[in-house]
């Protein structure tokens, strides 16, 4: 079945540092691809999303691309905040499966000043 | 508008009783989702509702897991004969399928069940 796979943490990173937290999905078709993050004390929301091949999702400085070829969808930032402390979770959703949502384990990011 | 409601937001129970736990979507939104998230865990997925289809219970722990959605707007997730291994955030988000795909999933605050 559908799932996602995304890389394991916590990560601990110098405030300006850049982030990478890798993604990859399995799914039978096409899914559409998303992050979302929980920050301290607070519900997940939606951070990006992407919804065919080649698309790049982007929000708050962050940016991730949709590659078909690699089955990847991972999660980028140029610079991080302490404010950017929190988990992360990368999921799909598979159209052609129910449009079912599957997230992966999530990657805790902390940010020291 | 109002988001996704949960109710009640912190459970405790005994090892061996019922407990019911509600969710409320955002009106108009046709999938329904809930999901577990254990202490340091990710985010276990657990049932969908998507309008009027069957349910995907594939993600249900144990057959002492059930949920309904009334009226294709309000689930209820209950959880039979509760074990100390059930205390978990239990997450519902509902999100507007159309006929693209799946919009963006908007999560409610969470139930906190600790079974004692």
């Amino acid at each position: 079945g559908d799932s996602v796979t995304q890389m394991e943490g916590p990560v601990t990173l110098s405030e300006e540092a850049f982030l990478t937290i890798n993604c990859t999905y399995t799914a039978t078709g096409y899914p559409s691809l998303f992050w979302y993050v929980q920050y301290p004390g607070e519900g997940l929301q939606l951070l990006l999303k992407a919804t065919k091949a080649d698309d790049k999702g982007s929000n708050k400085g962050f940016e991730a691309t949709y590659r078909k070829e690699t089955t990847s969808f991972h999660l980028e930032k140029g610079s991080v905040q302490v404010s950017d402390s929190a988990v992360y979770f990368c999921a799909l959703s598979d159209q052609n499966n129910n449009n079912d949502m599957r997230f992966g384990a999530g990657t805790r990011l902390t940010v020291k000043p | 508008g109002a988001g996704v409601s949960q109710s009640p937001s912190n459970k405790v129970t005994e090892k061996g009783k019922d407990v019911e736990l509600r969710c409320d979507p955002i009106s108009g939104h046709t999938a329904l989702y809930w999901y577990r998230q254990s202490l340091g865990q990710g985010l276990e997925f657990l049932i969908y509702f998507q309008g009027n289809s069957a349910p995907d219970k594939s993600g249900l722990p144990s057959d002492r897991f059930s949920a309904e959605r009334t009226g294709g707007s309000v689930s209820t997730l209950t959880i039979q004969r509760t074990q100390q291994e059930d205390s978990a955030v239990y997450l519902c988000a509902s999100s507007l399928v159309s006929g693209g795909g799946t919009d963006t999933q908007y999560f409610g605050p969470g139930t906190r069940l600790t079974v004692l």
